[in-house]
């Protein structure tokens, strides 16, 4: 069974410019995670998804930060612009949407680097 | 909000011998999950163990197992007979059991150092 997907694995980018991350879930995985896990911290959640719709999305900056899960399999999160204290590695997980057991799969992560 | 403190930022054990990992987390919910998270350098979090609430019995997985007290709010995992690939961030983490498919609340996580 694949495993979760992410790209870029890595990615440096000035501050103030734009960057997108990519994850694709294990197939068959109704719900879907994105968290921010910034160095020496344990990690954050930003947004989740239950197939297309937004589950919780209460620590999502809003204002710079998007997501979007199109036809509720593959993700994206975008940031723009970009400030330095986004730099962090962006970690993508999924699990199934059937019992309360269900484990959550994580993706290698993206780590990004604002200067 | 529930809140997950792993108290120790660095832990070190040599090969073969015994080490134990602190957690404590504050809730206030009856029913939920812990989870003990091995993330090594190349960053892919894995699973190492998962403890239900209601369940009184302590969780073991090989060489990984759990002590839990419910009361004391206390989750600690112990790795048995240590090894060089053991070494990794371990994390501690909380997640409610009243929907399926609630997100996973960390603490801040421990280095381990294996030692040969």
């Amino acid at each position: 069974e694949a495993g979760v997907a992410q790209s870029p694995r890595y990615k440096i980018i000035e501050k103030r410019q734009s960057v997108a991350f990519w994850c694709n879930p294990i197939s068959g995985h109704a719900t879907l995670y994105w968290y921010q896990q910034i160095l020496g911290q344990g990690p954050k959640l930003l947004i989740q998804f239950q197939n297309n719709g937004v589950v919780d999305d209460s620590q999502l900056p809003k204002d710079r930060f998007s997501a979007e899960r199109l036809k509720g399999v593959d993700s994206t999160l975008k940031i723009q612009p970009a400030k330095l204290e986004d730099s962090a590695v962006y970690l993508c997980a999924s699990s199934l949407w059937k019992t309360s057991t269900d484990t959550q799969y994580f993706g290698p992560g993206t780590r990004l680097t604002v200067l | 909000a529930q809140t997950v403190t792993q108290s120790q930022p660095e832990m070190s054990v040599q090969e073969a011998e015994t080490v134990t990992l602190s957690c404590t987390y504050d809730t206030s919910e009856s029913d939920y999950y812990l989870f003990w998270y091995k993330q090594p350098p190349s960053r892919q979090m894995i699973l190492v163990i998962r403890q239900e609430a209601y369940k009184q019995q302590n969780a073991t997985e090989n060489r990984f197992s759990v002590n839990f007290q419910k009361a004391a709010k206390s989750f600690s995992l112990k790795i048995s007979d240590s090894q060089l690939g053991d070494a990794a961030m371990y994390f501690c983490a909380y997640r409610s059991a009243l929907l399926a498919g609630y997100a996973l609340n960390f603490g801040k996580g421990t280095s381990l150092l294996v030692t040969p």
